[in-house]
């Protein structure tokens, strides 16, 4: 069964803080790796995809993945209140099965 | 234009009953998705299409049947609903099935009664 694992939170940080999520994962054949964010109520949007080991930067998003420790994280600087919200980790396995495995999310508040 | 387009929006009935809900995409993907999330937030796929092609099936009861007339297009049927389908279900697409990104519509909320 493969599973991918975040911390549920919330994570309260205040604004302009960096917020930090992390995701783990249980399958080694994983290949990409994306981070969706779900306002209340509504769909899940793409944030960042990454598929290489490293960093890889968007505007205030950056998605650090090390596939040898099996770990995705997501970093937020200058944190707004509007990224308040819950962020999905997923991942998807290549060779196969292309089944996309999503993790539970973390709740992220920012406050004033 | 709504990339992702599902209908209905909201959708309450009584258990017992059969119910469909409608999912087209404008965004020329050869994929799509049907996922259900629950009460407490957790996304969980239930069938992808690759142009009109079943791909994944996943432990879903067969009273939920997917149907993909086209490969813009990928419909959900549901036979004999029961008080455990309440839930959001969103259909979503992406260019190909093999790792990338997807594109969701904005659910559908079954409320059954």
């Amino acid at each position: 069964q493969k599973e991918v694992e975040q911390n549920s939170g919330p994570l309260s940080v205040p604004e302009g803080a960096i917020a930090s999520l992390n995701c783990t994962y249980s399958d080694r054949g994983s290949q990409s790796f994306f981070w969706y964010r779900q306002y209340s109520g509504k769909s899940p949007e793409l944030i960042m995809f990454i598929y290489s080991n490293g960093d890889k930067e968007d505007g205030r998003f950056t998605a650090q993945l090390n596939k040898a420790s099996q770990y995705v994280s997501l970093l937020i600087r200058d944190s707004q209140p509007s990224d308040s919200a819950t962020y999905l980790c997923a991942v998807q396995s290549s060779g196969g099965s292309y089944i996309p495995t999503f993790g539970r999310g973390t709740s992220l508040i920012v406050h004033p | 234009d709504t990339a992702v387009s599902q209908t209905p929006k909201y959708l309450v009935t009584q258990m017992g009953n059969d119910k469909s809900i409608k999912c087209e995409q404008n965004l020329g993907h050869d994929t799509m998705y049907w996922y259900k999330q629950d009460s407490k937030k957790f996304l969980k796929i239930m069938f992808s299409y690759n142009n009109k092609e079943l791909i994944i099936n996943e432990t879903v009861p067969n009273r939920f049947s997917p149907k993909s007339p086209d490969k813009a297009h990928l419909n959900l049927h549901i036979n004999s609903l029961e008080l455990g389908d309440s839930a959001v279900y969103f259909c979503a697409s992406s260019r190909g099935h093999n790792n990338q990104p997807q594109h969701f519509g904005d659910g559908t909320r079954l409320s059954i009664l």
